[in-house]
């Protein structure tokens, strides 16, 4: 079965401290996502990649960086957390033409706390 | 630039009765348009899905016709069930996705 993992489903974390979430895909996509999603709001891109390497500002992409060594997996970086990104973080993946074809791949999310 | 715009839940609805859920989108070109579902607890997964004027997307009961002269892809189910309470997005698709807010439905037996 086709999967997309993300390392941790709850975290709490402190303002100011550092934190990464990884998300690693098992279906050779290239193409690689980051969301937060949080009610009212619905769905904002914040990163996503095409390849390894590649990185491509989302809708939000400001407090947040990413990393891409390998094609399977996509990590986002908080490099000082703020109480204003906790949230749910969707990552996602999708083979090239994903983006026409709409079959995006979510993994269950990562729910961030910051005290 | 383009956008999606979907109906404000929440949505609450008895078993077997009539669901639409409006998308409304703007968008150069003749995008594909989708609905995604998301779970309780889980993350979002492709519904249906149609890729030009007139086609209508299917699956588990759920249809929507992909309409250019009203540029709309209301999603609707002649009769809903308790397990068809989710979160609904209506989709746009161009790389990345373009999503709306989504839709909370409640269904109650």
């Amino acid at each position: 079965d086709v999967k997309v993992t993300q390392s941790s489903r709850y975290l709490v974390k402190r303002t100011g401290e550092k934190v990464f979430l990884e998300c690693v895909q098992d279906m050779d996509h290239e193409n690689m996502f980051w969301y937060r999603q949080d009610p009212g709001l619905g769905l904002r891109l914040i990163y996503f990649s095409y390849d390894v390497k590649m990185k491509e500002k989302g809708d939000i992409p400001e407090g947040y960086s990413v990393s891409r060594e390998k094609k399977e997996r996509f990590s986002l970086i908080l490099e000082s957390a703020s109480t204003n990104q906790t949230s749910m973080y969707l990552c996602a993946s999708s083979s090239p033409g994903g983006g026409r074809t709409g079959e995006l791949f979510f993994g269950e999310g990562s729910r961030l706390t910051v005290l | 630039g383009d956008s999606v715009t979907q109906m404000e839940g929440p949505v609450t609805l008895s078993e077997e009765a009539f669901l639409t859920i409006n998308c409304t989108y703007t968008a150069t070109g003749y995008p594909s348009l989708f609905w995604y579902v998301q779970y309780p607890g889980e993350g979002l997964q492709l519904l249906l899905k149609a890729t030009k004027a007139d086609d209508k997307g299917s699956n588990k009961g759920f249809e929507a016709t992909y309409r250019k002269e009203t540029t709309s892809f209301h999603l609707e189910k002649g009769s809903v069930q308790v397990s068809d309470s989710a979160v609904y997005f209506c989709a746009l698709g161009n790389t990345p996705l373009v999503f709306g807010k989504g839709t909370r439905l409640s269904v109650i037996a």
